[in-house]
């Protein structure tokens, strides 16, 4: 595997469900980020993780959580979602400490139905 | 509240013609400007990064930003129908890992 990968691709939950999405980053990085992407919006950072430490939680509801275990992997834990959370969720990871510490590489990232 | 904006578009431009994409960003504290591209269905990938006043080539794309007027834009020259695709501009401020993302322009390549 290359770059950053994520699992599932596509996920179709209900909203009493309990789901995990995985990413994983083969780029030797060390800070990690969770983002929302729906239509016509901005790209929306979610959460941060820089050294497996969160740095940011851009006030996002509790129903999302993430853990993030090591540096090479980051996950989103979701449970009792509403359908306005339907909308694909991208993973990044950057390296730190360097002058081009800000290029951040993006997964597949997985498409998320909430019905 | 920082804000990088974009022109929506969609910007159509005949095949073998320059294709300009412009972003403004309000923060003066911004440091690090990318351009993404982000093709229908798939996820955004880094194509140019520019940290300093002036322009930036990489192949047929070149990057120009100008701080004093808060103001960066992407060029591509000899467009082709490949380049179609929703161009994302971001920012970033110096010593901050997070970037604020534009809406993205949609650019269509005319054969």
């Amino acid at each position: 595997e290359t770059g950053v990968t994520q699992t599932p691709r596509h996920l179709v939950m209900g909203m009493t469900n309990k789901k995990s999405l995985k990413c994983e980053q083969h780029l030797g990085h060390n800070a990690m980020y969770w983002y929302k992407q729906s239509a016509k919006k901005p790209l929306e950072l979610m959460f941060v993780y820089n050294f497996k430490e969160q740095t940011e939680n851009n006030s996002v509801p509790s129903r999302f959580s993430p853990e993030c275990p090591n540096s090479s992997h980051l996950f989103l834990h979701l449970h009792t979602l509403q359908p306005e959370d339907s909308a694909l969720y991208l993973c990044a990871s950057s390296q730190e400490n360097r002058p081009t510490s800000y290029e951040q590489y993006f997964g597949p990232g997985t498409r998320l139905t909430v019905t | 509240q920082k804000e990088v904006e974009q022109n929506s578009g969609p910007l159509s431009v005949p095949e073998g013609a320059i294709a300009s994409l412009n972003c403004t960003y309000s923060d003066r504290g911004s440091q690090s400007f990318f351009w993404y591209r982000q093709y229908s269905g798939k996820s955004p990938e880094l194509i140019m990064s520019i940290y300093s006043n002036g322009d930036k080539e990489d192949g047929r794309f070149t990057a120009q930003l100008n701080k004093a007027s808060q103001y960066v834009s992407l060029l591509i020259r000899d467009s082709q129908p490949s380049d179609s695709a929703t161009y994302l501009c971001a920012v970033a401020d110096f010593g901050n890992e997070k970037l604020t993302f534009g809406t993205g322009t949609r650019l269509t390549i005319i054969p």
